[in-house]
């Protein structure tokens, strides 16, 4: 079956520093690939998603490359700002199923 | 204007009784979900409809029953509530079945007391 796995939080950063969120996959055919991000007493927002292998997806300074021969789908960004404070989760649907597949969410906590 | 809204936002009760969450979504998506949210932020599916029509049925007490009147709306009653049932619930719309498109609806805070 399909599982995403991904690093367990919370990640806590200063101000600017670089983020990396791991997340890696297994799943049946090719997976479409998604991460989401769900800000305190909010539901999840789409932030950036990618669908065949070695696209990057990228948004609000976020970006994420599917590497199908690593299975991975990290997260990242050059400097982070106390805004960016959320949940993040690991997406994927696979193989013509309706049911979406999600990690288990990393909390990041970005200090002033 | 609320694209998925939810009500209530919170829901105080105690074990035994009965409950509805109520679901409608305004971007004329043929799709909808509930999903359960845990204290350690797991998410998991439950239902979907497409359509008005069931299309995903997780594994789920049976006494939780989603109802579609309509393709804009999906509520989710739950009957003889315990307290294992207390979570954020979170209804969803995509345009189809998937991922692709997804809006999240903030969500329902259920306590079961």
């Amino acid at each position: 079956g399909n599982s995403v796995t991904q690093m367990e939080g919370p990640v806590t950063l200063s101000e600017e520093a670089f983020l990396t969120i791991n997340c890696t996959y297994t799943a049946t055919g090719y997976p479409s690939l998604f991460w989401y991000v769900q800000y305190p007493g909010e539901g999840l927002q789409l932030l950036l998603k990618a669908t065949k292998a070695d696209d990057k997806g990228s948004n609000k300074g976020f970006e994420a490359t599917y590497r199908k021969e690593t299975t991975s789908f990290h997260l990242e960004k050059g400097s982070v700002q106390v805004s960016d404070s959320a949940v993040y989760f690991c997406a994927l649907v696979s193989g013509g199923s309706y049911i979406p597949t999600f990690g288990r969410g990393t909390s990041l906590i970005v200090h002033p | 204007d609320t694209a998925v809204s939810q009500t209530p936002k919170y829901l105080v009760t105690q074990m035994g009784n009965d409950k509805s969450i109520k679901c409608e979504q305004n971007l004329g998506h043929d799709t909808m979900y509930w999903y359960k949210q845990d204290s350690k932020k797991f998410l998991k599916i439950m239902f979907s409809y497409n359509n008005k029509e069931l299309i995903i049925n997780e594994t789920v007490p049976n006494r939780f029953s989603p109802k579609s009147p309509d393709k804009a709306h999906l509520n989710l009653h739950i009957n003889s509530l315990e307290l294992g049932d207390s979570a954020v619930y979170f209804c969803a719309s995509s345009p189809e079945p998937g991922l692709y498109g997804y809006t999240f609806g903030s969500g329902t805070r259920l306590t079961v007391v």
